[in-house]
């Protein structure tokens, strides 16, 4: 599986445009980027996924680099409740069989946000 | 829609004790997964199950054991708890490109 890099920890106030990077250099062609974040004592929630064109939705927006070797999770304005930690994934798509659908969860990015 | 539901919420063990986890989905859904997350760490994939009546073993399979009882229920087994698996279980659904998550069991084996 291609490898994901995200910072430790980022901090943010509330209401104000929240970036969060993710490496992913060695991305194959047929490589999703997915976003997942995980509020504090809660499972896992989908936040948005894309493969080569940013990608918005009521949640957040997506940008990817032209390269796709990296991509940034916009939060257009942090709440309390954006405070969690977030995920980058990739999953490929091409994966046979049984695997497909597979995520693979690294350490993700602790995301604090203050009043 | 409940969507994915799990039992219990929490449970403690002594080592060498046997329980089930329980986990159903209502959204109809043909792939099931089960992780754990230890305290500070990303998820890991201990199996899943692309339909029913099929399982697979992901990256931590060791000590377990799944039933796909039917399309909604997916149950995870320890024959013989061990305090390496303490940790908190979660099981998800996915449709299309997204997976749904269950709010977890707490397990603590002593």
């Amino acid at each position: 599986d291609a490898k994901t890099t995200q910072p430790n920890s980022m901090e943010s106030n509330e209401e104000e445009p929240v970036h969060l990077p993710c490496n992913h250099s060695t991305i194959s062609g047929t490589d999703y980027i997915h976003w997942y974040r995980q509020l504090p004592s809660q499972g896992p929630e989908y936040v948005i996924h894309g493969l080569t064109s940013n990608v918005n939705n009521r949640m957040a927006s997506l940008a990817i680099a032209e390269d796709r070797k990296s991509s940034t999770l916009i939060l257009h304005r942090a709440t309390l409740r954006d405070a969690a930690v977030y995920y980058c994934i990739l999953r490929d798509v091409l994966a046979g069989g049984t695997s497909y659908g597979k995520l693979t969860f690294g350490q993700g990015t602790i995301l604090t946000v203050h009043p | 829609n409940a969507g994915v539901t799990q039992t219990p919420k929490f449970q403690v063990l002594k080592t060498g004790q046997s329980m089930t986890l329980q986990c159903a989905q209502d959204m109809n859904h043909n792939s099931m997964y089960w992780y754990r997350q230890d305290p500070g760490m990303g998820l890991r994939l201990i199996y899943y199950s692309a339909s029913e009546g099929t399982t697979d073993k992901g990256e931590v399979p060791n000590g377990y054991n799944v039933s796909r009882l039917n399309k909604r229920e997916f149950s995870l087994r320890l024959e013989s708890a061990a305090p390496s698996q303490t940790s908190v279980y979660f099981c998800a659904s996915r449709a299309r490109n997204e997976q749904f998550f269950g709010p977890g069991t707490r397990l603590t084996v002593l």
